[in-house]
C-alpha cells in the first residue's frame, strides 16, 4: 500500500528514558514533517524535511532531534523523556512545495 | 504571528447542512487547508483554497474570502459518518509550513 506509515503505533514508557519513532512514506514525496498533538487535540508542527535538509524547526526541546536517513525516512528521537512528552506524534508527507500533506497514522506516546 | 480560530464544537442533524467557520489572521498567507479527523485516526486532507470563492467537492464545500481573513467548511447531506474533528491550517509564505487551528469537533445526531 502507498502510505505513509509510523512505528510503534503505542508507546509506553518511564521518564527519564530516551525512545525512537520512526516514520517512514513510500509516495515518493520530498518533504517529510513531525506534528505533535496534546491532550487538547491542538496539532503543532515540531520539524520539516526537505530531500533530507532541515527546513523547519520550531521551539522544541532539543531532547527531541530528528533524522533523515534519506527522504522517504524522518525518524524522532526523544531523550530524557518528561511526563509532558505525552501526545500523539504524526509524521506527514508532502510534495515539496505542493499544498497537501499526508499523515501517518500517530503514534501514542504515554510517559509514565 | 499567527491566530486561527474556529468554534470548539458544534451538532447538527443527519441529513442537514452545517457551516465550520474559520478566521484567520497572518501576514504572507499562502493558502487554507481543511482537515477532517475522525477519533484516533489521522487527520485526513478535504480542502484547499488559496484564492477567493468556493471550491466543490462532492458534499463538502470549502469557501475562502482573503480580505476578510475567512473560510468556511459547508457540509451537505450530514452523515453520521461526517461526526469528527475539522481543522482549519493556514499556510503562510512560500514554505510548508502549516499552523493549524484548535479544530471544531462535529456531532451528527438523529
Amino acid at each position: 500500500d502507498t502510505a505513509v506509515s509510523q512505528t510503534p503505533k503505542y508507546l509506553v514508557t518511564q521518564m527519564g528514558n530516551d525512545k525512537s519513532i520512526k516514520c517512514e512514506q513510500n509516495l515518493g514525496h520530498d518533504t517529510m514533517y513531525w506534528y505533535k498533538q496534546d491532550s487538547k487535540k491542538f496539532l503543532k508542527i515540531m520539524f520539516s524535511y526537505n530531500n533530507k535538509e532541515l527546513i523547519i524547526n520550531e521551539t522544541v526541546p532539543n531532547r527531541f532531534s530528528p533524522k533523515s536517513p534519506d527522504k522517504a525516512h524522518l525518524n524522532l528521537h526523544i531523550n530524557s523523556l518528561e511526563l509532558g512528552d505525552s501526545a500523539v506524534y504524526f509524521c506527514a508527507s508532502g510534495p515539496g512545495l505542493k499544498e497537501t500533506q499526508y499523515f501517518g497514522p500517530g503514534t501514542r506516546l504515554l510517559v509514565l | 504571528g499567527q491566530n486561527i480560530d474556529q468554534p470548539t464544537e458544534m451538532t447538527a442533524t443527519e441529513g442537514a447542512i452545517v457551516q465550520i467557520n474559520c478566521t484567520y489572521q497572518t501576514s504572507g498567507f499562502n493558502g487554507l487547508f481543511w482537515y477532517q479527523q475522525h477519533a484516533g485516526e489521522a487527520p485526513t486532507f478535504l480542502s484547499y483554497n488559496v484564492l477567493d470563492g468556493l471550491e466543490e467537492k462532492g458534499r463538502f464545500s470549502s469557501f475562502l474570502s482573503r480580505s476578510k481573513g475567512y473560510s468556511y467548511l459547508l457540509l451537505k447531506e450530514l452523515q453520521m459518518k461526517d461526526s469528527a474533528s475539522y481543522l482549519c491550517a493556514v499556510k503562510r509564505g512560500g514554505g510548508n509550513k502549516l499552523t493549524f487551528g484548535t479544530g471544531t469537533q462535529l456531532k451528527v445526531e438523529l
